[in-house]
């Protein structure tokens, strides 16, 4: 079993909609991440938290650490938002365990 | 300011030679981080600095790899006798120390083995 899990895989909306992507872990972590890949391009850190919800622009995050369960949410989606989403959480060290990612595709 | 660099940004060469890959982290940050993602597969974590110690080296893949950290500020990875498996995008990050911090990504060096 992958220590980081994501879900789902894949997802496609249409422009406009709510989406949500989640992230469940199994290791004891100091913080998890949100990182976001765009095709040919680098890794953006989205979020950086260790407990309850961030929100920057249209994106949302949230931990709840008892069920180690994170969400991210992305508000009025746009085609901008496709890219792959990363979940990663920050072992002991502070080195990151990466999900497989989630791959948006929003749709005009 | 001027974010997390690493060169080259591509690098092809043949199976069986040394290659050296460099991440000039942010200035300040202490900690440094490097990642690959090989085609079709996840993000794995290879090796960590703080300052110019290494306290986890757990993600090296085989002892052709190896890394060093000078001056706490730029890192050098180096990959000896290449391997077509070895092809993939190396990452570096960079934070002001471990643990809960956040950590800037850097453009990534795209190795093709042939």
């Amino acid at each position: 079993k992958n220590e980081v899990e994501q879900s789902p895989q894949n997802l496609t909306a249409q422009e406009g909609e709510f989406i949500t992507i989640n992230c469940s872990y199994s290791v004891g972590i100091s913080a998890l991440h949100w990182l976001q890949q765009h095709p040919g391009g680098g890794i953006v850190s989205l979020f950086m938290l260790s407990s309850g919800k961030k929100k920057h622009g249209r994106l949302i995050a949230t931990i709840n650490i008892q069920e180690k369960h994170s969400s991210l949410h992305i508000t009025a989606s746009h085609p901008r938002d496709s890219a792959v989403y990363i979940c990663a959480v920050a072992g002991s060290q502070g080195n990151l365990i990466f999900g497989k990612g989630t791959k948006l595709s929003v749709k005009p | 300011g001027a974010g997390v660099s690493q060169s080259p940004s591509n690098k092809v060469t043949e199976k069986g030679k040394d290659v050296e890959l460099r991440c000039d982290p942010i200035s300040g940050h202490t900690a440094l981080y490097w990642y690959r993602q090989s085609l079709g597969q996840g993000l794995e974590f290879l090796i960590y600095f703080q300052g110019n110690s290494a306290p986890d080296k757990s993600g090296l893949p085989s002892d052709r790899f190896s890394a060093e950290r000078t001056g706490g500020s730029v890192s050098t990875l180096t990959i000896q006798r290449t391997q077509q498996e070895d092809s993939a995008v190396y990452l570096c990050a960079s934070s002001f120390s471990g643990k809960a911090y956040e950590q800037y990504f850097g453009p990534g060096t795209r190795l093709t083995v042939t």
